[in-house]
């Protein structure tokens, strides 16, 4: 099974800044690889799959890149409402696995 | 509008069975794969099982292999998860989501299934 992990597991920061957040896999999943935004009480909505294309209505603040086993999630000018836990997906092998996540709180 | 809607939570006794719905609406429900996450408290999202809607074929992590079946009713544009011989660590959120191949890019809203004595 591939390993997703993801780092900072908590990152604090400011309306307006621009959080990058990290995932690394133990083996290449070439560029099968989505990022999720959980709100608490909310299921997890997809912000990026292909490693790098946004999902239909996600905002242009946020980006992906990456391939390979390096991955990374940037917000553009955070807004209040960007303040959530982050999950990066490999769906390039089976079984299917996530990262622990990233919980990006107000500073 | 694409939505998956999920049965309400349950509580289930040790060595007993749960059975949670996913009822579709909005796409083409047989041109679709169902997948089936559950995270438990404080745990990183945990892939289950998935199924080809179109001719039922299935698909189980290796952990869940002899406890889970997933079936589905085209009638209603339903998929189940039924789980069996249930422990204390099987109590945690339990979410199904459409898969277009790119990442799923719909979830139900999550059922909460709590395993206690």
């Amino acid at each position: 099974e591939i390993v997703m992990t993801q780092s900072p597991v908590t990152l604090s920061v400011s309306p307006g800044e621009r959080p990058t957040l990290s995932c690394r896999a133990s083996q290449s999943v070439s560029s099968g690889l989505a990022w999720y935004q959980e709100k608490p009480g909310q299921a997890p909505r997809l912000l990026i799959y292909g490693a790098s294309t946004r999902a239909t209505g996600i905002p242009a603040r946020f980006s992906g890149s990456g391939s390979g086993t390096e991955f990374t999630l940037t917000i553009d000018s955070l807004q209040s409402e960007d303040f959530a836990v982050y999950y990066c997906h490999q769906y390039n092998y089976w079984p299917h696995s996530f990262g622990q996540g990233t919980k990006l709180e107000i500073k | 509008q694409i939505q998956l809607v999920q049965s309400g939570p349950e509580v289930k006794k040790p060595g007993t069975s749960v059975r949670v719905s996913c009822k579709t609406s909005g796409f083409t429900f047989t041109r679709s794969v169902m997948q089936w996450v559950r995270q438990a408290r404080g745990q990183r999202l945990e892939w289950i099982g998935w199924m080809v809607v179109d001719n039922g074929d299935t698909n189980y992590a290796q952990g869940f292999r002899e406890r889970v079946t997933l079936n589905r009713d085209t009638s209603t544009s339903t998929v189940h998860m039924e789980l069996s011989s249930l422990r204390s660590d099987d109590t945690a959120v339990y979410y199904c989501a459409s898969d277009g191949g790119r990442g799923y890019y719909m979830w139900g809203q999550g059922t909460l299934v709590t395993v206690s004595s």
